[in-house]
């Protein structure tokens, strides 16, 4: 089995300042990571996915994650925040070929400041 | 559709009630996924179809939880004898294919057991 911990509930920071939110995963098996964004009573949008090859990934609204296989960490960055960027961010996990669910992190709420 | 599509996006019922919630998948997606958002929790994965198959049940929290899915198109995930630790956010997500390499999310349904 599979478990994602997500070190941070909450992180506050300043617009325009830099982000990382935190991820660890335990998993026997190769796996696929994710990263989803959950903003106001809205769905999960994905953020960005590593399944292989470079470790860095690139996502979407300028967001990047590092795959470190030996710290089984995804921390999820961002250079400069915006206000927008105001949202519960979920880091996720499956077995590599596998057709089972995502096993979910409990989610960091990132609260931009003015 | 363009995109998942879930029904009602809330429901109110009273405890011992029986409820149904929808979900219809991105067209063409052969993979649908039902997960349960408590408040303040991550996602918990429920069950999921390949077509109209559900190759594993367990992950479904008690007895007085079902679903079942026609074809490659419309899920339905019923509750019977509602009970308040049922009380969460209902998501429902499609994939073209069973592997989990990108899943797209619905709005969810709110049940709310009083």
């Amino acid at each position: 089995a599979q478990s994602v911990t997500q070190l941070d509930s909450q992180v506050p920071v300043f617009e325009e300042a830099p982000v990382e939110l935190r991820c660890n995963y335990s998993s026997s098996v190769s796996v696929y990571l994710f990263w989803y964004v959950q903003y106001p009573n809205q769905g999960l949008q994905l953020l960005l996915k590593y399944l292989s090859g470079s470790t860095l990934v690139k996502g979407i609204n300028g967001f990047e994650a590092e795959f470190n296989k030996s710290q089984t960490s995804f921390h999820l960055r961002k250079p400069s925040v915006h206000i927008s960027d105001t949202a519960e961010y979920f880091c996720a996990v499956t077995v590599r070929g596998g057709a089972d669910g995502l096993t979910f992190g409990k989610g960091t709420h990132l609260i931009i400041q003015p | 559709g363009a995109g998942v599509s879930q029904s009602p996006s809330n429901k109110v019922t009273e405890k011992g009630k029986d409820v149904e919630l929808r979900c219809d998948p991105i067209s063409g997606h052969t993979a649908l996924y039902w997960y349960r958002q408590r408040l303040g929790q991550g996602l918990e994965f429920l069950i999921y179809f390949q077509g109209n198959s559900a190759p594993d049940k367990s992950g479904l929290p008690s007895d007085r939880f079902s679903a079942e899915r026609t074809g490659e198109s419309v899920s339905t995930l019923t509750i019977q004898r509602t009970q308040q630790e049922d009380s969460a956010v209902y998501l429902c997500a499609s994939t073209l294919v069973a592997d989990n390499t990108e899943a797209f999310f619905g709005q969810g349904t709110r049940l709310t057991v009083v």
